[in-house]
């Protein structure tokens, strides 16, 4: 099985720049989530989707943080303009929909690394 | 969750020493409990859950976690470590909204085994 794949995997930019990420979740997961994960602490969800709607994104910064998830699958997340303390690795993980159980696993993908000089 | 706690940033340790990772959290709700572990350059890996039951849980390469509801604490457990242990592990909690599960991720324990 196919896990949940990532690009790119690193990407430089100067602040005030754009930039997006993509992620392709395991076949048949309707959920998929995004995490901030900067150096020295653990991954904070960003966003989280069922299907191709949002159920939460309370911790989202929606001044410069978007993400869409077209058709239920692929995602992409974008950030513009970028600040220096958005470099970070971006973590995207899926799971199959909690209404198939009150608890399904996440599997996450290897992440992307961002540095904005 | 309120917060996730992982009280120790690092744990050096020696090879086919016990070890022991501590994790609290707060929550008002229902929550399950996690444990995952990541290798550089390499995403999340879960190494074990608590939903419900035995409060004492097993998980991969040898590791198991016990529930302490009172306490509120997830502390992460090895008899004997090896080499290959050495990675970062993440305690997380999921808390049980009303149709989603919102996941909350500690800060991280880096673990150094040492030959």
């Amino acid at each position: 099985e196919a896990g949940v794949a990532q690009s790119p995997r690193y990407k430089i930019i100067e602040k005030r720049q754009s930039v997006a990420f993509w992620c392709n979740p395991i076949s048949g997961h309707a959920t998929l989530y995004w995490y901030q994960q900067i150096l020295g602490q653990g991954p904070k969800l960003l966003i989280q989707f069922q299907n191709n709607g949002v159920v939460d994104d309370s911790q989202l910064p929606k001044d410069r943080f978007s993400a869409e998830r077209l058709k239920g699958v692929d995602s992409t997340l974008k950030i513009q303009p970028a600040k220096l303390e958005d470099s970070a690795v971006y973590l995207c993980a899926s799971s199959l929909p909690r209404g198939r159980g009150r608890y399904n696993e996440q599997f996450f993908g290897p992440g992307t690394r961002l540095t904005v000089l | 969750a309120q917060s996730v706690t992982q009280l120790d940033s690092q744990v050096p340790v020696f090879e086919e020493a016990p070890v022991e990772l501590r994790c609290n959290y707060s929550s008002s709700v229902s929550v399950y409990l996690f444990w995952y572990v990541q290798y550089p350059n390499q995403g999340l890996q879960l190494l074990l859950k608590y939903l419900s039951g035995s409060t004492l849980v097993k998980g991969i390469n040898g590791f198991e976690a016990e529930f302490n509801k009172s306490q509120t604490s997830f502390h992460l457990r090895k008899p004997s470590v090896h080499i290959s242990d050495t990675a970062e592990y993440f305690c997380a909690v999921s808390e049980d909204q009303r149709n989603f599960n919102k996941f909350y991720f500690g800060s991280g324990t880096k673990l150094n085994v040492k030959p």
